[in-house]
């Protein structure tokens, strides 16, 4: 059972190139929330998404990031053109789909440092 | 604007001691309140929740404290040892599953033999 799994666990860009972050969800959950971590803080939301459905994107930076989650495949973040200040920690959470009073279970995480 | 604000910024303990971590929320709409531990290189993991119908929640050597009034919560942490070494989160949602949390900045908690 495995639990939720992101990758890459590390990833260097330099600046101006893309990121793609990965992240696919526990057996059986349905919606996805990612979060950012920058050094000494703690987590921030950005985006709250069910399947093909983005819920709640009230944390996301209003540009060069995207995120979706097909119908098949894993939970992809996009970063376009990054800078050095989107170094940071980015952490994927998931929860089943049946709603109330229910645990979002966190990834272990990618550490993106741009260059 | 902090909607969760966190204190202290780093503990030092003695094995054995009581660890305790506070925090202040500002939303009246908040309804659910977590606590999160996270080792170096590892994700957050949940220990410990609570509703605000009850004023403490106990589950082994961890127990929240809560205080609607004020807008406060607590972890306390009895007789902590050397592996509860980690960072722990404060968090809030407005509703207790499938809602984005908030969290605080994080406690920095060593325990010291």
């Amino acid at each position: 059972n495995a639990g939720v799994m992101q990758n890459p666990r590390h990833l260097v860009r330099r600046r101006g190139q893309e990121a793609r972050l990965r992240c696919s969800p526990m057996k059986g959950h349905s919606h996805v929330y990612w979060y950012r971590q920058l050094p000494e803080e703690g987590l921030k939301f950005m985006v709250y998404l069910q399947k093909e459905n983005i819920i709640d994107e009230s944390g996301m930076p209003k540009e060069r990031f995207s995120a979706e989650f097909p119908k098949e495949g894993p939970s992809i973040l996009r970063i376009q053109q990054v800078v050095r200040g989107d170094s940071a920690a980015y952490f994927c959470a998931s929860s089943p789909p049946d709603g109330a009073n229910t645990e979002a279970f966190f990834g272990q995480g990618t550490r993106l440092t741009v260059v | 604007q902090q909607q969760v604000k966190q204190s202290p910024q780093s503990l030092i303990v003695q094995k054995g001691g009581i660890s305790i971590i506070n925090c202040a929320y500002e939303n009246t709409a908040f309804d659910y309140f977590p606590w999160y531990q996270q080792f170096p290189g590892k994700g957050p993991a949940l220990l410990i929740a609570i509703r605000p119908d009850v004023s403490e929640k106990k589950e082994g050597r961890f127990t929240i404290s809560f205080n609607k009034s004020a807008k406060q919560f607590s972890l306390h942490i009895m007789d902590s040892q050397p592996g509860d070494s980690a960072t722990y989160f404060c968090a809030a949602s407005k509703r207790w599953g499938n809602t984005p949390l908030v969290f605080g900045k994080g406690t920095r908690l060593s325990v010291i033999a």
